[in-house]
């Protein structure tokens, strides 16, 4: 069963920093794209970052490019989201998912989600 | 304000056919594959549609989608209580060099 497990959200200041982490089992991670996309409260999806299956090529929006970065350990199965500069448009929920096609949004599989709160 | 547009809510009956639309551009819709998402709350999306009208396994048929320039729509047929939720396109956008998502549907099943 494929399962993608997120941790690390939690309350941070603004200007703070934190680090996500993903963990999937019950396929071949390396195989695979990955994306961060978020959730703020109340609000639509909104896609993050992407990472290839090799590591070799990441895209971010434009709205965290500079402050993020994403990264993978194949070795580990694990994927991380390093966040610095957080701003309270930051806030909600993180989701990792599965990217099997690598030329769209057609994610098949997301973990639980994990909360980041950027409050002062 | 999400470059992909979709009505904010939408309604039907059980066993009704309801259409949710996604109006985009050529950059995004008009040049690439779109793909829907359902989502209830307190969890994660689930991918519902994908390359334009591929459903995944496990998704039932009377839930299809279709693609016409830069819009496309989900249609749900025979509608029932769980389909009740958010309902999200989305599509790969070249100017943006990413993925973009409607802004979401929320469907009411009366």
């Amino acid at each position: 069963e494929v399962q993608l497990v997120e941790s690390g959200g939690g309350l941070v200041q603004p200007g703070g920093s934190l680090r996500l982490s993903c963990v999937g089992s019950g396929f071949t991670f390396g195989r695979y794209g990955m994306n961060w996309v978020r959730q703020a409260p109340g609000k639509g999806l909104e896609w993050v970052a992407y990472i290839r299956d090799s590591g070799t090529t990441v895209y971010y929006a434009d709205s965290v490019k500079g402050r993020f970065t994403i990264s993978r350990n194949n070795a580990g199965n694990s994927l991380d989201l390093q966040m610095n500069s957080l701003r309270d448009e930051d806030t909600g929920v993180y989701y990792c998912a599965r990217d099997p096609s690598g030329a769209g949004p057609d994610f098949d599989y997301w973990g639980q989600g994990t909360l980041v709160n950027v409050s002062s | 304000q999400s470059v992909v547009s979709q009505p904010p809510s939408a309604s039907g009956t059980p066993g009704q056919r309801v259409t949710i639309s996604c109006s985009g551009t050529r950059s995004n819709i008009g040049n690439n594959a779109v793909s829907w998402y359902h989502q209830v709350p307190r969890a994660a999306p689930k991918l519902l549609m994908y390359n334009d009208q591929k459903r995944p396994s496990g998704v039932p048929e009377r839930f299809s989608a279709s693609k016409s320039g830069t819009s496309a729509s989900l249609a749900i047929s025979g509608l029932q209580s769980e389909d009740e939720g958010d309902y999200y396109c989305a599509a790969w956008d070249d100017s943006l060099n990413g993925p973009v998502f409607g802004g979401g549907t929320k469907l009411t099943v009366l």
